[in-house]
């Protein structure tokens, strides 16, 4: 299993333009999650889905749109970026059931992105 | 006021110590609490988890929970230059639909 899976690593963006950010999971995991990370700051969870056609608001949503119509695909929509956008963005899945499943949250690698 | 509260260090140890790693946390509505270890430009990791008060050992690794103060705290025991990494505490109400991160704490275990 391949896990976890984000496109692209890296990217720089522009005041104003648009980008997606993918993730994908192979684990059959009903519960996904979107997050960004700023230097010295934890995570804060921007937007995140029960299951697929299931989405609903983080911490941190303006600015951010997510569509979710697979189990396995959870894409990202920056719309009109801003520099405030700069971060490290980690999409994670869950099972959401079992003992220890309910807890765990399998994490990708993660997509820095700057926008200048 | 932050939901979840933690030091960022940097905290820097020698092999063999015992680390203590601590967050508060505000809402009483927590009941699950988590442990993530992070590595430098990698995604956090699960390393503990555990349910409403108590403590949990596993390995070199203690997790307790004090609901009562709104305190829980990551012990690790003859600690390893591998250990060295963030590690994040995190925590959920009754669903698992959100999880509040704190923002970490830095450790570096010197040989």
């Amino acid at each position: 299993n391949a896990g976890v899976t984000q496109t692209p690593k890296f990217r720089i963006l522009k005041i104003g333009q648009s980008m997606t950010l993918q993730c994908t999971q192979d684990m059959n995991h009903n519960y996904m999650y979107w997050y960004r990370q700023d230097p010295g700051m934890g995570l804060k969870l921007i937007y995140y889905s029960v299951g697929a056609g299931i989405t609903d608001k983080g911490e941190v949503p303006n600015g951010y749109n997510v569509s979710r119509s697979t189990t396995e695909d959870f894409p990202l929509r920056l719309e009109l970026a801003a520099p405030s956008q700069t971060s490290v963005y980690f999409c994670a899945s869950s099972s959401g059931q079992g003992r220890s499943g309910a807890y765990e949250q399998y994490f990708g690698p993660g997509t820095r992105l700057t926008v200048t | 006021q932050k939901e979840v509260e933690q030091d960022p260090g940097p905290l820097s140890v020698p092999e063999g110590a015992i680390v203590s790693l601590n967050c508060t946390y505000s809402n009483s509505a927590f009941q699950y609490f988590m442990w993530y270890r992070q590595y430098s430009r990698k995604g956090p990791e699960l390393l503990m988890y555990t349910y409403s008060s108590g403590n949990k050992e596993d390995g070199r690794f203690t997790a307790q929970v004090d609901k009562s103060s709104k305190y829980i705290s990551l012990f690790i025991r003859d600690s390893q230059p591998s250990d060295s990494a963030t590690y994040l505490c995190a925590m959920s109400p009754y669903n698992f639909n959100k999880f509040y991160f704190g923002s970490g704490t830095k450790l570096n275990v010197k040989p």
